[in-house]
């Protein structure tokens, strides 16, 4: 059975950068029908999706998030991250990693959606 | 950014009822919706993808339909495990975006 474990601080300063790395196992991050997803959801709030890396390392942003994000994949590792820069405590969230599956040929238009999810991991933003 | 905007924010219902929750999108989206249910403290889970298709594991009693810009998510039957809040997502077009959330509370 397919696992994504999210892994990295809980705790991060105002204006530092956030840094997240999630694990695959029970599956290849290689997958050529798969995309690997981030999303975080503020504590009471609704959900937001991030940006998501194929393995060859072609990335989808959120447009409002582009400028702070940087993704990367090791499939040697089998593991995808994330870091979001200048973090304010409206960065302030659980985040989740996530399969992305596609139906067509990107993760941004058309059939697709998040199939198997990682048990999310709190950050928090403060001094 | 094509906004997703759910109905009722929340409901209660009693075991074996029809529960119903709507979604609707800002532009014309096609049937590129997706319906999730989360519990709390938990991830979300995909139950609906391209607005109707049931995903692999996922009781017979969730339903999905609709297109373009009305979507609808019906649970037949509502059993004691499907209070939850649930969240329908649009795959049209970048950035993907999720509606605010229905939470589905036990009558």
């Amino acid at each position: 059975q397919l696992q994504l474990q999210e892994s990295g601080p809980g705790l991060v300063k105002p204006s530092e950068t956030l840094s997240l790395t999630c694990t695959v196992s029970g599956g290849s991050i290689s997958s050529s029908r798969y995309y690997w997803g981030w999303l975080r959801q503020p504590p009471g709030k609704g959900l937001e999706w991030i940006a998501s890396i194929y393995h060859t390392g072609s990335t989808y942003h959120n447009p409002s998030l582009e400028s702070r994000i940087t993704m990367s994949v090791d499939t040697s590792k089998n593991q995808f991250s994330v870091k979001l820069s200048s973090v304010t405590a409206a960065d302030t969230a659980v985040y989740y990693c996530a399969r992305h599956f596609r139906d067509g040929a990107t993760v941004t238009t058309g059939i697709n959606w998040f199939d198997f999810w990682g048990q999310g991991t709190l950050v928090t933003v403060s001094s | 950014d094509i906004q997703m905007t759910q109905s009722p924010s929340s409901l209660s219902a009693s075991v074996g009822d029809r529960v119903t929750i709507t979604c609707r999108a800002s532009q014309s989206i096609s049937n590129y919706l997706n319906w999730y249910q989360q519990k709390p403290g938990k991830a979300p889970k995909v139950l609906i993808y391209a607005a109707s298709s049931l995903q692999s594991g996922v009781p017979s009693r969730f339903r999905g339909s609709g297109s373009e810009t009305d979507f609808t998510l019906t649970i037949n039957n509502v059993q004691p495990e499907d209070f939850a809040t649930y969240f329908c997502q649009q795959s049209s077009r970048r950035p993907l975006t999720f509606g605010g959330g229905t939470k589905v509370e036990i009558k």
